[in-house]
């Protein structure tokens, strides 16, 4: 089907352990994104990327890897991950149009412990 | 810095009634907004948009306000029915990246 989806959906994991969540969009856009979600934060931008290759930091980068080889996948990569990286992470997409809204996945909910 | 903002972080409506749903931004550089509405364990959904040179968007059962003057968005459910009970975001893009600016989010209720 077309879309957006993560993997996994749910994923617990120690402290110090690497751990990566995935991301597939079929729309051919652009544009993805990583965001976090934690309560009384809204979404905070991780990273970005206009296309393959081509990864930028956002607001809350440190702690994450990014890569795109492939337009269609935008995997996020915690290398050594910690507590205050608990979160719920959201994968996003848009195309290259100026100004037009991001779909988004249904959300990774990570807990480190 | 600059940020986009939510007025009141829960609202409670009569089923029927019409909701409003504010949002203040600060970066007089925004060109484009958009609502989204996020229901519990789904990512935001895109209700609706509007550009910096319109002050005005309806949709089906919903309209965006923008005033420029005072950096101030709107939200207008008509008619709130259950199913629009979830949180709404307001964001912002002021730039060629893409990126969006996200305010912390309105948990709106709505009341049999």
């Amino acid at each position: 089907d077309a879309g957006i989806t993560q993997s996994p959906r749910y994923k617990i994991t120690e402290t110090g352990r690497q751990v990566t969540l995935m991301c597939h969009q079929t729309w051919s856009h652009s544009y993805m994104f990583w965001y976090r979600q934690d309560l009384g934060h809204g979404l905070r931008l991780i990273y970005y990327s206009a296309a393959a290759d081509i990864t930028d930091k956002g607001e809350v980068p440190d702690g994450y890897v990014v890569s795109r080889s492939k337009t269609e996948n935008f995997p996020l990569t915690l290398e050594s991950a910690t507590r205050s990286q608990t979160s719920v992470y959201f994968c996003a997409s848009s195309d290259m149009r100026l100004n037009t809204e991001a779909f988004f996945g249904q959300g990774t909910r990570l807990t480190v412990v | 810095g600059e940020s986009v903002g939510l007025h009141l972080p829960t609202l409670s409506v009569q089923e029927g009634d019409n909701s409003i749903i504010n949002c203040a931004y600060s970066n007089s550089a925004s060109d484009y907004f958009i609502w989204y509405k996020q229901e519990s364990g789904k990512g935001p959904q895109f209700i609706i948009d509007i550009r910096s040179n319109m002050d005005k968007r309806q949709g089906q059962r919903v309209t965006v306000l923008l005033n420029k003057t005072v950096k101030h968005l709107s939200l207008q459910i008509a008619a709130t029915q259950p199913g629009d009970s979830a949180v709404y975001f307001c964001a912002e893009n002021s730039g060629s990246a893409r990126q969006l600016t996200f305010g912390s989010g309105t948990q709106l209720t709505v009341l049999p």
